[in-house]
């Protein structure tokens, strides 16, 4: 079955970077787009980022546009999210989502969510 | 950037009644729309995409309709399992924006 894994969430300083982890099995991992999605607790869900199945094509939301980046292993079937400059409005569940294909395509599997804390 | 917005924000339905939830997008989406359900404490599921076909497991209480910028979530007898959170997603273009969410509550 399809599992997805976060790790790397915690508490971190304004300013400072950190990077998620995701774990993916259960499925051709290679043939798939991912993404990362977040949630402020309480609050709606907010679309971070995508890349294509093989890496060659990623995009951003605006708000975190030049600060965060995505990346993935697909030898190790692992996703990154490498997050820089964090500011407290960082602070949200973060979650890794399968697309439903390789491109740009809605989240069929989620992971559980990682929380970040960004304070001081 | 494209811009969904959901309405009611919040929807009181007796068990077993139906419910139809609206989601509207600031420029055509044509049919590259998704709808999730989210439950307390867990991650969203996928419910539809393109408007109207239904993921893997999803019942047939289900339904969607619409295009271009105006579409709908029909839950056509609601059970104790269906109050949650539904949210609509475009995915027409690069930015996959949400919509704002819809509550569904017991009334």
């Amino acid at each position: 079955q399809v599992q997805l894994v976060e790790s790397g969430g915690g508490v971190v300083q304004p300013g400072r970077s950190l990077t998620l982890s995701c774990a993916a099995s259960g499925f051709t991992f290679r043939n798939f787009a991912m993404q990362w999605v977040r949630q402020v607790p309480g609050k709606g869900l907010e679309w971070l980022t995508l890349i294509y199945y093989d890496g060659s094509i990623e995009y951003y939301a605006d708000s975190v546009k030049g600060r965060f980046t995505i990346s993935r292993d697909n030898s190790k079937n692992m996703l990154y999210l490498q997050m820089d400059s964090l500011t407290v409005a960082d602070t949200a569940v973060y979650y890794c989502a399968r697309g439903a294909g390789p491109m740009i395509v809605p989240q069929d599997y989620w992971g559980q969510g990682t929380l970040v804390t960004v304070s001081s | 950037e494209i811009v969904m917005t959901q309405s009611p924000v919040t929807l009181s339905v007796s068990p077993g009644e139906g419910a139809t939830l609206t989601c509207g997008a600031s420029q055509s989406v044509t049919k590259n729309l998704a709808w999730y359900q989210q439950k307390p404490g867990q991650a969203p599921k996928l419910l539809l995409y393109g408007v109207s076909t239904r993921a893997t497991g999803i019942p047939a209480r289900f339904s969607g309709s619409g295009s271009e910028t105006n579409f709908t979530l029909t839950i056509s007898s609601l059970q104790s399992e269906d109050f949650a959170v539904y949210y609509c997603q475009h995915y027409n273009t690069w930015s996959l924006a949400f919509g704002g969410g819809t509550k569904v509550e017991i009334k």
